[in-house]
């Protein structure tokens, strides 16, 4: 069945470090895919989203591209914040299942 | 426009016992899913709802259940709780055009602890 892999956490990064969060999914065909973010006793927030392969996502500073050759939508930072310390959901949504297929998250903490 | 809400946001339960979330999703939004998250499980999709109709269901037994009214408020239902309820329960709205479901935003979720 389809699903999603992301990297394993916690990564820990200094403040204005580069972040790369990794994450593939396996799926017959070509899902929308999103990232996500928890903050400490929240829901979810939509951080981006590309819906067709090469389509690129981004808003505040993150971003990640749809790559299908690789099966990738790896996310992004060039400088983080103490601020970006949560946890970072990849997923993937078919329109015909009408349901988010998440990854198991990544926390991310920012040291100053 | 105002987000996703849902009620209440804390629930202290015993086992056996039923319970009934709410959600309300945001304006012009008709279809709400439910989504189960625990730190083994991680986020796992229940069921979603349009149009007052079940579209889609995930892998969960019976006792979970859910509804929509006609205003596209949805609740969700468990049934003889046990232990392994304990969990996060994230309600998602999202606009819906013809045969395309949008982007699924979520509510702040209700923690529901069973004893």
């Amino acid at each position: 069945g389809d699903s999603v892999t992301q990297m394993e956490g916690p990564v820990t990064l200094s403040e204005e470090a580069f972040l790369t969060i990794n994450c593939t999914y396996t799926a017959t065909g070509y899902p929308s895919l999103f990232w996500y973010v928890q903050y400490p006793g929240e829901g979810l927030q939509l951080l981006l989203k590309a819906t067709k392969a090469d389509d690129k996502g981004s808003n505040k500073g993150f971003e990640a591209t749809y790559r299908k050759e690789t099966t990738s939508f790896h996310l992004e930072k060039g400088s983080v914040q103490v601020s970006d310390s949560a946890v970072y959901f990849c997923a993937l949504f078919w329109q015909a299942g009408t349901a988010l297929i998440f990854g198991k998250g990544t926390t991310l903490s920012v040291s100053s | 426009k105002a987000g996703v809400t849902q009620t209440p946001r804390y629930l202290i339960k015993t086992r056996g016992q039923q319970v009934t979330l709410s959600c309300s999703p945001i304006s012009g939004h008709r279809s709400v899913s439910w989504y189960q998250q625990t730190p083994g499980q991680g986020l796992q999709f229940l069921f979603e709802y349009f149009s007052e109709t079940q579209r889609n269901k995930g892998n969960f037994p019976g006792r979970f259940s859910g509804r929509q009214f006609s205003n596209s408020r949805s609740e969700m239902n468990v049934s003889t709780l046990e232990l392994g309820d304990s969990a996060l329960y994230l309600c998602a709205s999202s606009f819906v055009s013809g045969t395309s479901t949008d982007t699924q935003y979520f509510g702040p979720g209700t923690r529901l602890t069973v004893l």
